[in-house]
């Protein structure tokens, strides 16, 4: 099984409304990153948390970290139409340089 | 400034025939990705170079080659392909490896199908 697991699976709102997504991970870990993909495209990179840090702000993202529980949510504030796509966490295992990816979270804003 | 350059965008390949997908990265990074990406599963990583001279397998290597053939360029080659292989590959690349905390930046991907 995958190194991350996203919860939920899909999710669907509307503009304005916040989207909270959840990664779950197995082993120890350097950082945790978040990665956005819009449907046919390439990834692209979000917010970086370092595994001393608990909690980091970018813009309309934030991103808590919880290594005792091996857990990181996602907060998208005041969601837009533009941020419908995929949402990735990838996780930097600890002592080498593999970056894991989970399974995704496909998030519908409506306008 | 290209970033990542995957190339070819499609191909279609019959079982057994064999290939090399190319990857170029034009930002000066020291290391280099390969996933595959399949409905429902997420990326997986294929191999990676975690600096020009080596290589290390990743979490489904099982079929593929790959060669750093300098800073900028990582390839991967299918042998003998199969249709498990049909997927989306992604390359990527990153200032330095995961380690050191460097986000990766995404080619466009290969859609390749294996018949």
């Amino acid at each position: 099984s995958q190194q991350g697991e996203e919860d939920p699976q899909a999710l669907s709102i509307q503009e304005g409304e916040n989207a909270t997504m959840n990664c779950s991970y197995k082993t120890s870990i350097n950082n945790l990153q978040w990665y956005r993909q819009n449907s046919g495209r390439g990834l692209v990179h979000l917010i970086l948390i370092r595994s001393n840090e608990r909690e980091k702000h970018s813009g309309r993202l934030r991103v808590t970290l919880d290594t005792s529980k091996k857990s990181s949510s996602l907060l998208i504030t005041a969601s837009r139409a533009a941020d419908t796509a995929s949402y990735f966490c990838a996780t930097g295992l600890l002592g080498t340089d593999k970056l894991i990816f989970g399974t995704g979270t496909r998030l519908q804003v409506f306008p | 400034n290209a970033g990542v350059t995957q190339t070819p965008k499609f191909q279609v390949l019959k079982t057994g025939q064999s290939m090399t997908l190319q990857c170029a990265q034009d930002m000066n990074h020291n290391s280099m990705y390969w996933y595959r990406q399949d409905p429902g599963m997420g990326l997986r990583l294929i191999y990676y170079s975690a600096s020009e001279g080596t290589t290390d397998k990743g979490e489904v290597p099982n079929g593929y080659n790959v060669s750093r053939l300098n800073k900028r360029e990582f390839s991967l080659r299918l042998e003998s392909a199969a249709p498990s292989q049909t997927s989306v590959y992604f390359c990527a690349s990153s200032t330095r490896g995961s380690s050191y905390n460097s986000p990766l930046h995404f080619g466009n991907g290969t859609r390749l199908t294996v018949t």
